[in-house]
């Protein structure tokens, strides 16, 4: 069974818009953390955001918020005011702890297209 | 600055041929990563490592191997390169403490004919 799942593969959202990416994830931890990274045309990995389990209120970093909604299983990344420059490949990521350490898996991303 | 470092950036090379890809660290972190990205997979994690001379396996880690000789580097070698093999790879690190975020690098687009 897939770890994150995320279900809109493109998505498309008006410049200025609020736009929000899918993100669920299935874990049997208690202790756990939601990543999201945004992957540009250019390739890097950038780091945006981070929730942990027990954090009781939303993650936020600029116009980034993570609806994290611990017993649906879901960890949105709400983006505000899109802009040109949110044009890109978005990944969300979970870090278990019963894995003998920190590694993440990551979901299979969502293309997001910002148009003018 | 710290930072994470990948080399080649580019490299094309033919199947049966043995490959490493260099991954360099300044952060000092104990934990480091290899990532594969293929297209509708996202990344899948090759092997890890925790410190020097520890290394474990990942998710797909047939054909692959790394050792990690000090704390900077862990390089990844693909032993007898196949097609299969052709994707582009990301190196991380990450603290040890919470939350445990992953510093990526900038990748290397490998490319087996």
């Amino acid at each position: 069974a897939q770890k994150i799942t995320q279900t809109q593969p493109g998505m498309f959202v008006q410049e200025k818009e609020a736009v929000t990416l899918d993100c669920t994830y299935d874990t049997s931890d208690q202790s756990y953390g939601l990543f999201w990274y945004k992957q540009p045309s250019s390739g890097e990995m950038i780091f945006l955001i981070y929730q942990g389990s027990y954090d009781e209120q939303n993650a936020t970093e600029g116009r980034y918020s993570l609806n994290f909604q611990k017993a649906r299983k879901s960890a949105n990344l709400v983006i505000s005011a899109s802009q040109l420059g949110d044009s890109a490949m978005y990944f969300c990521a979970m870090r278990e702890t019963n894995n003998a350490g920190n590694m993440l898996t990551f979901g299979g991303g969502t293309r997001l297209m910002v148009k003018p | 600055d710290a930072e994470i470092t990948q080399s080649p950036r580019h490299k094309i090379t033919e199947t049966g041929r043995q490959v490493t890809l260099a991954c360099h660290q300044t952060w000092n972190h104990n934990n480091m990563f290899w990532y594969r990205q293929d297209l509708g997979h996202g990344l899948r994690l090759i092997h890890y490592s925790y410190g020097v001379q520890d290394t474990n396996k990942g998710e797909v880690s047939d054909g692959y191997s790394v050792s990690r000789s000090n704390t900077e580097d862990l390089p990844l070698t693909l032993e007898s390169a196949a097609s299969s093999q052709t994707s582009v790879y990301f190196c991380a690190s990450s603290e040890s403490v919470i939350p445990y975020e992953q510093y990526f690098g900038p990748g290397t687009r490998l490319t087996v004919t």
